[in-house]
């Protein structure tokens, strides 16, 4: 059954301690993004990836990390010089035609504190 | 920089009522999509919306992209429980999804 996994479903940390969402695809989709939900807000961009070994910044990629070794894989980590990180992390993909239709994971909820 | 606006932020509506969420973008679009999210859950593709003008229609769903293609609206008529969500567009202007802040649904029995 194809899908995308992220997880932990829960995260809490300390401030200052860095964090790695995981998110693994096994939809064959070349583009892997990164969105952060806040209430109110709707979904920004944090990070994107067209294809291994290449990613872009989003809007808001400050205090954020990523790496694209796999294709299946593009784990999101949350650094401290992140200012507020909790929040609702998604990583979706799309397949190679043009404009394909984002699939979400369930999400990761990071609570820092 | 490239904005897309959606409206309202919420909505509560009697169950049986219409309800109806609009989006615009302050640039030109090449394509249009919605999305849906469940209470707790993570956004889930509705349709994609690509040609000037252009209405779908998903059941109790309407869907239209705007002449100018900068605005786009979703109507759900004699809206269900099961309609309780966020309504999200995203905009594409290139190849980047630009999504909208969304619209909370509320349908009361």
């Amino acid at each position: 059954d194809g899908g995308i996994t992220q997880s932990p479903k829960y995260l809490f940390r300390k401030e200052g301690q860095n964090v790695t969402l995981s998110c693994e695809q096994n939809l064959n989709h070349d583009a892997m993004y990164w969105y952060r939900q806040d209430p109110g807000q709707g979904l920004r961009l944090i990070y994107y990836s067209q294809i291994v070994n290449d990613f872009q910044k989003g809007d808001i990629a400050e205090g954020y990390s990523v790496s694209r070794e796999k294709k299946e894989s593009f784990p999101l980590t949350v650094t401290s010089a992140q200012k507020n990180p909790t929040a609702f992390y998604l990583c979706a993909s799309s397949g190679r035609e043009a404009i394909s239709p984002l699939h979400f994971g369930n999400g990761t909820r990071l609570t820092v504190t | 920089g490239q904005q897309v606006m959606q409206i309202p932020q919420y909505q509560h509506v009697q169950e049986g009522e219409d309800f109806t969420t609009y989006c615009n973008s302050s640039t030109t679009l090449s394509n249009i999509q919605w999305y849906k999210q469940r209470p707790g859950g993570h956004p889930v593709f509705l349709i994609q919306l690509v040609k000037s003008g252009e209405v779908k229609k998903q059941k109790r769903l309407t869907f239209q992209f705007g002449e100018a293609k900068k605005n786009s609206s979703l109507h759900i008529t004699a809206t269900q429980t099961t309609d309780v969500g966020t309504y999200f567009c995203a905009g594409i202007p290139g190849n980047q999804f630009y999504f909208g802040t969304g619209t909370s649904l509320t349908v009361i029995p």
